[in-house]
């Protein structure tokens, strides 16, 4: 089964808007951090954001927030007053503790286009 | 300063060669990792090393061995290189219980096998 589903393929927004990209996740660990990467062109991964299973609130970096939804397991990346360079593929990730290995597991991506 | 520099960015190289991918990370972390991002973009993990100990071998080819000489190096040899192996390949690096500060990805090797 898949551990981490983005839907969202493509995704476009106007330049100073804000969007919000989809990532739903599937575990049974009680214990597991959720994680946000951009890929820009260039190729690198740049890491955004990050959510603990056990995080009260939602985290906040910057422009980046992620919309945490425990019992929906989703974790949405919202992007406010987006810019030219948000322009992205961006990843979900989750990485579980019970199994003692650190690996993570990533989505299919989905690329985030802004428009002028 | 790079904090996890791989080396070479691009390599370009003839089936059946073996060839190796070199990893280094400043940031006194203890795991790192190797991925495989594929054509269309999706990354898998490859192998993850703790403390020099492998903690991770998902269904690779054995063709495929990582080497870990200390703590701060992970590099990875493939053998009889097949087209199938094209790809970008990720070096990562880890701190037990600093999830927050996410995991550090090096640039990438583009590997292409001709």
């Amino acid at each position: 089964a898949q551990k981490i589903t983005q839907t969202q393929p493509g995704m476009f927004v106007q330049e100073k808007e804000a969007v919000t990209l989809d990532c739903t996740y599937d575990t049974s660990d009680p214990s597991y951090g959720l994680f946000w990467y951009k890929q820009p062109s260039s190729g690198e991964m740049i890491f955004l954001i990050y959510q603990g299973s056990y995080d009260q609130q939602n985290a906040t970096e910057g422009r980046y927030s992620l919309n945490f939804q425990k019992a929906r397991k989703s974790a949405n990346l919202v992007i406010s007053a987006s810019q030219l360079g948000d322009s992205a593929m961006y990843f979900c990730a989750m990485r579980e503790r019970r199994t003692g290995a650190n690996n993570l597991f990533f989505g299919t991506g989905t690329r985030l286009t802004v428009i002028p | 300063d790079t904090a996890v520099s791989q080396t070479p960015k691009y390599l370009v190289t003839q089936m059946g060669n073996d060839k190796s991918i070199k990893c280094e990370q400043n940031l006194g972390h203890d795991t790192m990792y190797w991925y495989k991002q594929d054509s269309k973009k999706f990354l898998k993990i490859m192998f993850s090393y703790n403390n020099k100990e492998l903690i991770i071998n998902e269904t690779v080819p054995n063709r495929f061995s990582p080497k870990s000489p200390d703590k701060a190096h992970l590099n990875l040899h493939i053998n009889s290189l097949e087209l199938g192996d094209s790809a970008v390949y990720f070096c990562a690096s880890s701190q037990e219980d600093r999830d927050h500060y996410g995991y550090t990805f090096g640039s990438g090797t583009r590997l292409t096998v001709v």
